[in-house]
């Protein structure tokens, strides 16, 4: 059973725009939220987490935002850049625990 | 430096089967994970390492899969008899030591095929 949900496959944006990326969780007992990003061949690289004390964290261009009562978290990119092309994992994990729930990721596709 | 390694990166076999997956990861890092990723879908945790012992094993879908790391740092995955559902890409990552404040580097996967 999925606990951590992307629904949109796939996103399409202009370069120079606003990326918005969605991420739904079923598990009350995630407190701790990240983003994950993830070019063909590579590995995920770590891209910004959030705790569930917080309900937003911003490094640069990347800002998560996180809907505890909704179980909703979403990323945003601003602006965004040809280099953000990628696959984007959503991935959670609780207290107490090191292991990371993945969504099935979004690829992102940024148009020149 | 040197970031976390995988070999093979492509590895065919027969269904039933024996193979190993090997894990190099970041000099110094003591937590070791081996995730799975299956077509269309996010990694899947498999089994944490804190040193040399297991210390989550708990993502293992059976006991044909097994993984060691007797020396604490490379980490071997281990399949036997493999089946056709078993084809995946087999991720590793590492973390400095195990706790969430610790960023996971992933390598860059073994893609497993069995045929």
């Amino acid at each position: 059973d999925q606990q951590v949900k992307q629904n949109s496959p796939s996103l399409s944006v202009q370069e120079g725009r606003i990326s918005i990326l969605n991420c739904d969780y079923t598990n009350s007992m995630f407190d701790y939220f990240l983003w994950y990003k993830k070019y063909p061949a590579e590995g995920p690289t770590f891209l910004i987490s959030i705790s569930s004390i917080k309900d937003k964290n911003e490094d640069g261009r990347f800002t998560v935002f996180l809907n505890k009562s909704a179980k909703h978290l979403s990323l945003h990119i601003v602006p965004s850049q040809p280099g953000d092309s990628a696959v984007y994992f959503c991935a959670a994990s609780q207290w107490g625990d090191y292991k990371l729930s993945f969504g099935a990721g979004t690829t992102v596709t940024v148009r020149a | 430096g040197a970031g976390v390694s995988q070999t093979p990166s492509n590895k065919v076999t027969e269904k039933g089967k024996y193979v190993e997956l090997r894990c190099d990861p970041i000099s110094g890092h003591t937590a070791l994970y081996w995730y799975r990723q299956s077509l269309g879908q996010g990694p899947e945790f498999l089994i944490y390492f804190q040193g040399t012992g297991a210390a989550d094993d708990s993502g293992l879908p059976n006991d044909r899969f097994f993984a060691v790391r007797p020396e604490g740092s490379v980490s071997t995955l281990k399949i036997q008899r493999t089946e056709r559902g078993d084809s995946a890409v087999y991720l590793c990552a590492s973390s400095l030591t195990g706790g969430r404040s610790y960023e996971q580097y992933f390598g860059p996967g073994t893609r497993l095929t069995v045929t």
